[in-house]
C-alpha cells in the first residue's frame, strides 16, 4: 500500500523566515514519482514539481527547493524568505504505478505567512 | 490555467435531488480522475478513467457515478443528495501514467 503522511497540520512564520513543509512516503514499489501542489486561499490546485525515485538530485526554483532522500523515504520542501503570497495548503502526493489508484495525496499542510 | 475545464462553478442544491458535474481535460490528456475535498479536509480519490475506461475506484459512495465521454470529457454524476455530500469536486486531468495531474478550478456543491 502506498501512504503520505504530512505531520505538520499547520505552520505559521513571519514573513522572510525559512520555512520547511515534510513529506514522508510509504510505497514498496522501486519506481514511483513524488509531487507537490499548492492551494492557496482561491482553491485552485497548482503543480509544483514531479521527482522521480531514481533522481535524488536537489532542486531548486527561485526561493523554493526540494530535498529528496530515499533513505528517510522523505521528501521535503524549503521556502526562502516567505512571503504573504506562499500562504496556502501544500499537499505532497505520491505515484507508485500506472493502474489503480495511483495518485495518493497527503493531508496536507496549511502555511500562513504573516506580514 | 491549468487547461482543465470545470462546469459549473458553484452548484446549489437540496437533499435528495441529482446533479451532474462536468470535466473537460487539457488537449492531449486522456486520464480523467475526480476527487472531493470537504471543508478544511484533504483530497479524496473517488474515480480515476483512462481513454473512455474506468481504470480505479476510491471510496466512491454508490449514489456516485461517472463516465468519460468519447471526446474525452467526463462527468461526475451524484444522485439523492445529502447535506455531508457538500464539498470542492475537483477533476484533473494527466497524460502518461508518471505525468502529474493537473487539476481544474472545481465545482463548489452546497447541498441544503
Amino acid at each position: 500500500a502506498q501512504k503520505v503522511t504530512q505531520a505538520q497540520t499547520e505552520i505559521s512564520v513571519v514573513e522572510k523566515e525559512d520555512v520547511t513543509l515534510d513529506c514522508v512516503y510509504e510505497t514498496r514499489d522501486t519506481t514511483y514519482y513524488l509531487f507537490w501542489y499548492k492551494q492557496p486561499p482561491s482553491g485552485e490546485l497548482v503543480f509544483l514539481i514531479r521527482r522521480n525515485s531514481f533522481d535524488e538530485q536537489n532542486e531548486i526554483s527561485g526561493r523554493y527547493s526540494w530535498n529528496f532522500q530515499k533513505s528517510t523515504s522523505s521528501f521535503n520542501f524549503t521556502i526562502t524568505a516567505s512571503q504573504v503570497v506562499d500562504s496556502a495548503v501544500y499537499f505532497c502526493a505520491l505515484r507508485a504505478d500506472n493502474y489503480g489508484q495511483n495518485f495518493v495525496f497527503g493531508p496536507g499542510t496549511r502555511l500562513s505567512v504573516l506580514p | 490555467d491549468s487547461g482543465v475545464t470545470q462546469t459549473p462553478k458553484h452548484l446549489i442544491t437540496a437533499t435528495g435531488q441529482r446533479v451532474t458535474l462536468r470535466c473537460s481535460p487539457r488537449s492531449g490528456d486522456l486520464s480523467v480522475y475526480w476527487y472531493q475535498q470537504s471543508l478544511d479536509q484533504g483530497l479524496q480519490f473517488l474515480i480515476h478513467y483512462y481513454n473512455g475506461e474506468e481504470r480505479a475506484k476510491g471510496n466512491i459512495l454508490e449514489r456516485f457515478s461517472a463516465q468519460q465521454f468519447p471526446d474525452l470529457h467526463s462527468e461526475l454524476n451524484l444522485s439523492s443528495l445529502e447535506l455531508g455530500d457538500s464539498a470542492l469536486y475537483f477533476c484533473a486531468s494527466s497524460k502518461a501514467g508518471n505525468s502529474p495531474l493537473h487539476f481544474g478550478n472545481g465545482t463548489r456543491l452546497t447541498v441544503t
